[in-house]
């Protein structure tokens, strides 16, 4: 849904580097969803999130990854120390009654 | 845990005519959300179709339409008079319906549907 903006699209890093994900939702969602496509597969939750709260975060793994939602601005995923597993395409998702709505989405190439 | 099964990783359909994508899911709810969605190139996440599991009726959307079998835990997508635009990887989401829940949603592995001119 063009409503769901993600920043940047494309992310170039190195291993060992810092990646940060930027999902802006639709105008008046405050539910957000990060999920995670690797190559060939399906996508994977990771992380729900609604202003300023961590709802659900069963699927993000406990080291590297972390997720906020602040009271102003995007929701940001990020990432440290990328490794070259974590290349994948990151997906932002907002819901406003029940439909989620997806971003772009960005890729993240790890070198 | 549910789980979303995609059994065709490949299909293709001659343009004009008719496919039908298979889905099977696991669940021990009794009320929940099914979704297609469409990832075509660009992979951008576009909705297809959505069924709620209390309604009986298969839910259509123009060419689009399901085939809800609860009780075998089965949904299937059937595309009519297929177009060169509908060549895309289809995935198949399950989503639960508690208010209590994150309600994220939960996807098949993808089926790739070429279409062919």
């Amino acid at each position: 849904n063009a409503g769901v903006m993600q920043n940047p699209r494309h992310l170039v890093r190195r291993r060992g580097q810092e990646a940060r994900l930027r999902c802006s939702p639709v105008k008046g969602h405050s539910h957000v969803y990060w999920y995670r496509q690797l190559p060939e597969e399906g996508l994977k939750f990771m992380v729900y999130l609604q202003k300023e709260n961590i709802i659900d975060e069963s699927g993000m793994p406990k080291e590297r990854f972390s997720a906020e939602f602040p009271k102003e601005g995007p929701s940001i995923l990020r990432i440290q120390q990328v490794v070259r597993g974590d290349s994948a395409a990151y997906f932002c998702a907002s819901r406003g009654d029940n439909e989620q709505f997806f971003g772009p989405g960005t890729r993240l190439t790890v070198l | 845990a549910q789980t979303v099964t995609q059994s065709q990783p490949e299909m293709s359909v001659q343009e004009a005519e008719t496919v039908t994508l298979s889905c099977t899911y696991d669940t021990s709810e009794s009320d929940y959300y099914l979704f297609w969605y469409k990832q075509p190139p660009s992979r951008q996440m576009i909705l297809v179709i959505r069924q709620e599991a209390y309604k009986q009726q298969n839910a259509t959307e123009n060419r689009f339409s399901v085939n809800f079998q609860k009780a075998a835990k089965s949904f299937s997508l059937k595309i009519s008079d297929s177009q060169l635009g509908d060549a895309a990887m289809y995935f198949c989401a399950y989503r639960r319906a508690s208010s209590g829940s994150a309600r994220q949603l939960t996807f098949g592995s993808g089926t790739q549907l070429t279409v062919l001119p």
